[in-house]
């Protein structure tokens, strides 16, 4: 079945950078984008950006442009999102998710990873 | 950026009712919606998209219906595994956006 499996929690002191991965199973990695998605403890759910492992095009949300960099690894089905400056507003569950659809922007997202736990604090 | 406001925040319901999740773009998004479950300590789950489309593996007691800016989820008798968070998500234009979240509580 189509999975996408996560790297563990991360701890980082402000001002650090995390990347996380998202390693993905059961399906051709290249046909399918990628999409993260972030959740702050007890909030809702933040689009982060979308990448194709294809040709690697990405589209990031305006707000983290310049900190935000989405990569993939097609000899290794696996995703990457670094994130660097990080600020206790970056505390949050990150998620990567498969794009389904007819084309960007027009797709929703399944399934989704089970999520990384990003801490800052110093 | 287009947002979404969906109604209520949160609900209580008992097991067997029937209810309705508001979803409203603040402006047209065509059919370029979706409908996420999400568990406690869970990953989101995808249950509708394209508006009413019903992905695989869901019960058909959870349907979608609208259109332009005025969307709704309905469960049609509550079962104790569907409480739960449930938000909306439009896929019209950039940035993707999703709804502020419903808890759906037991009554």
């Amino acid at each position: 079945q189509v999975q996408l499996v996560q790297s563990g929690a991360e701890v980082k002191k402000p001002g650090a950078s995390v990347k996380v991965s998202c390693k993905a199973s059961g399906y051709s990695f290249s046909n399918s984008d990628i999409s993260w998605v972030r959740q702050a403890p007890g909030q809702g759910l933040e689009w982060m950006g979308w990448i194709s492992p294809y040709n690697g095009k990405t589209i990031y949300a305006q707000e983290l442009q310049g900190r935000l960099t989405m990569t993939t690894d097609t000899s290794t089905s696996t995703a990457y999102m670094e994130l660097t400056s990080l600020t206790s507003d970056d505390t949050a569950m990150y998620y990567c998710a498969r794009v389904v659809g007819p084309g960007p922007p027009y797709n929703w997202f399944d399934p989704w990873g089970q999520g990384t736990l990003v801490t800052v604090s110093s | 950026a287009i947002q979404l406001t969906q109604s209520p925040s949160s609900l209580s319901a008992s097991v067997g009712d029937r209810v309705t999740i508001t979803c409203r773009a603040s402006q047209g998004i065509t059919s370029a919606l979706a409908w996420y479950q999400q568990k406690p300590r869970k990953a989101p789950k995808l249950l509708i998209y394209d508006v009413s489309s019903l992905h695989s593996g869901v019960p058909s007691r959870f349907s979608g219906s609208g259109s332009g800016t005025d969307f709704t989820l309905t469960i049609s008798s509550l079962q104790p595994e569907d409480f739960a968070t449930y938000y909306c998500q439009q896929f019209n234009s950039y940035p993707i956006t999703f709804g502020q979240g419903t808890r759906l509580e037991i009554k």
